[in-house]
């Protein structure tokens, strides 16, 4: 099946500083991908969706200019958590569906993201 | 997409068969039923799904009842490694990412 990759598994910054997530597909080109927050206990939020070559939309409350999301190519999209808080603390994940498997959604394997 | 209901959490012993049950009394005729499964500390697995007929695969078999307003996930053969959260999501068979993570249900799987 399509694999989707993401990096890295768990970061650990200072408070005030930035830290970029990658998400890449490795089979399939990934026209749309999604980002998701997961905290502890808790089920996965859809945060955004990535469009390559667009602007990614985001859900209500999710903040834009705080979680900058790039998908400059078919297999990569990025997302930057800027002046990272300890509230941003928290497990991100990416996936993508591709048009090969239907409607499924392929996920990474996830970031935790610990702010000190 | 239509809500789902599902057990908190669920105990099944190795080697027996795991039934995990969903509730979606308000599923509409286009909509799909979906399961996922996240392990801890891990992205979600997809593990099958179904419009109105019975489905199986390598990992499961999906049951969905006749109105289609419950269905059950079967892990024929459970194993420590099944031990997860399993979400089901209904939803109509477009724009993937619009899936509604609901609370799931915690499956331990017990030796």
């Amino acid at each position: 099946g399509a694999v989707v990759s993401q990096h890295p598994s768990w970061v650990i910054c200072k408070s005030g500083t930035s830290v970029k997530i990658e998400c890449r597909s490795l089979d399939f080109q990934a026209t749309t991908m999604f980002w998701y927050r997961q905290f502890p206990k808790q089920s996965l939020m859809l945060m955004a969706t990535s469009n390559e070559g667009s602007k990614a939309t985001y859900e209500q409350g999710v903040e834009k200019d705080k979680f900058l999301i790039n998908h400059a190519s078919l297999t990569l999209s990025t997302l930057t958590v800027t002046s990272a808080h300890p509230e941003d603390s928290s497990f991100y994940i990416c996936s993508a569906s591709f048009p090969a498997h239907g409607e499924k959604l392929f996920f990474g394997s996830g970031t935790q993201l610990s702010v000190l | 997409d239509a809500k789902t209901t599902q057990p908190t959490s669920m105990d099944c012993a190795e080697g027996r068969a795991a039934n995990l049950p969903c509730n979606h009394s308000t599923i509409s005729g286009n909509e799909y039923v979906y399961w996922y499964r996240q392990i801890h500390s891990q992205g979600p697995q997809y593990i099958i799904h179904g419009l109105k007929n019975n489905e199986t695969n390598e990992m499961a078999s999906l049951i969905i009842t006749e109105d289609r307003k419950s269905s059950t996930l079967i892990l024929p053969h459970a194993t420590l490694r099944d031990t997860a959260v399993y979400y089901c999501i209904v939803r109509v068979n477009t724009n993937a990412g619009k899936s509604t993570f609901g609370d799931g249900t915690t499956l331990t799987v017990k030796p």
